[in-house]
C-alpha cells in the first residue's frame, strides 16, 4: 500500500502570500491519479486538483498542482481569506484498487 | 445540482451493526462509481468501499474487509453500506463520494456519525 505524506504539517501564512504544500509517496505514483482536497470546519472535502495537475469544475485558477513520480505539490499563488483550510492529497491503485489519503496539511491565517 | 444525503448513522454497541444509506440526486446515478470514505480525528480520511456503476465490482480496505458490505439500487439512487462486526475503532463520520474519472471523489455528501461505543 502506498503511503502518502504531507509536509508541513501547519503552515501560516497571510493573505495574499504564496501557499506551497508538499505530498511525498512512498513509492512511483502515476500522475494521472493524484488530488488534492480542500476541507472547512464541519464540511465535507473539496475536489480541487485531480491528475496532478487538472482543477476541478469552478476551482479558480490561483490554485495549481504539479509533481510526478513520489513527489507532488500544491499552490496557491495569493491567498484569500476562504483558502485557510485543511488540506488531503489522494492517490489510488489498480492493483489493488484502493484509495489512500495523506494526512493533511493545516493552513491557517498568520 | 449534485445532491448526496447519508442517513442511518447513529450509537451501536461493539459487535453490532448498521446499514447506512446515501440518496443521491441531480447526476445519473445509474453510470457512476461510488464510494464510502470516513473521518475520523485521529486517523484522518480513511477510503472504505466502492462499488461500480453495475454493482458488477466491489472493493474494500483491508480494514473492513468481511464486514462491511456495500451495494446499491440503481432503480432508488441509492447506495447502501451494511456495517457488520462493528468496533470502536470504526467511530467515524461516514462520506459517501461519487466518483470522477477513476477514482477522484468530485462530490461527497455532507456525512452521517457512527458511534461504537458500549
Amino acid at each position: 500500500e502506498i503511503v502518502l505524506t504531507q509536509s508541513p504539517g501547519t503552515l501560516s501564512l497571510s493573505p495574499g502570500e504564496r501557499a506551497t504544500l508538499s505530498c511525498r509517496a512512498s513509492q512511483s505514483v502515476s500522475s494521472s491519479y493524484l488530488a488534492w482536497y480542500q476541507q472547512k470546519p464541519g464540511q465535507a472535502p473539496r475536489l480541487l486538483i485531480y491528475g496532478a495537475s487538472s482543477r476541478a469544475a469552478g476551482i479558480p485558477d490561483r490554485f495549481s498542482g504539479s509533481g510526478s513520480g513520489t513527489d507532488f505539490t500544491l499552490t496557491i499563488s495569493r491567498l484569500e481569506p476562504e483558502d485557510f483550510a485543511v488540506y488531503y492529497c489522494q492517490q489510488y491503485g489498480s492493483s489493488p484498487p484502493l484509495a489512500t489519503f495523506g494526512q493533511g496539511t493545516r493552513l491557517e491565517i498568520k | 445540482e449534485v445532491q448526496l444525503l447519508e442517513s442511518g448513522g447513529g450509537l451501536v454497541q461493539p459487535g453490532g451493526s448498521l446499514r447506512l444509506s446515501c440518496a443521491a440526486s441531480g447526476f445519473t446515478f445509474s453510470t457512476s462509481a461510488m464510494s464510502w470514505v470516513r473521518q475520523t480525528p485521529g486517523k484522518g480520511l480513511e477510503w472504505v468501499s466502492a462499488i461500480s456503476d453495475s454493482s458488477v465490482n466491489k472493493y474494500y480496505a483491508d480494514s473492513v474487509k468481511g464486514r462491511f458490505t456495500i451495494s446499491r439500487d440503481n432503480s432508488k439512487n441509492t447506495l447502501y453500506l451494511q456495517m457488520s462486526s462493528l468496533r470502536a475503532e470504526d467511530t467515524a463520520i461516514y462520506y459517501c463520494a461519487k466518483h470522477l474519472n477513476g477514482w477522484f471523489f468530485d462530490f461527497w455528501g455532507r456525512g452521517t456519525l457512527v458511534t461504537v461505543s458500549s
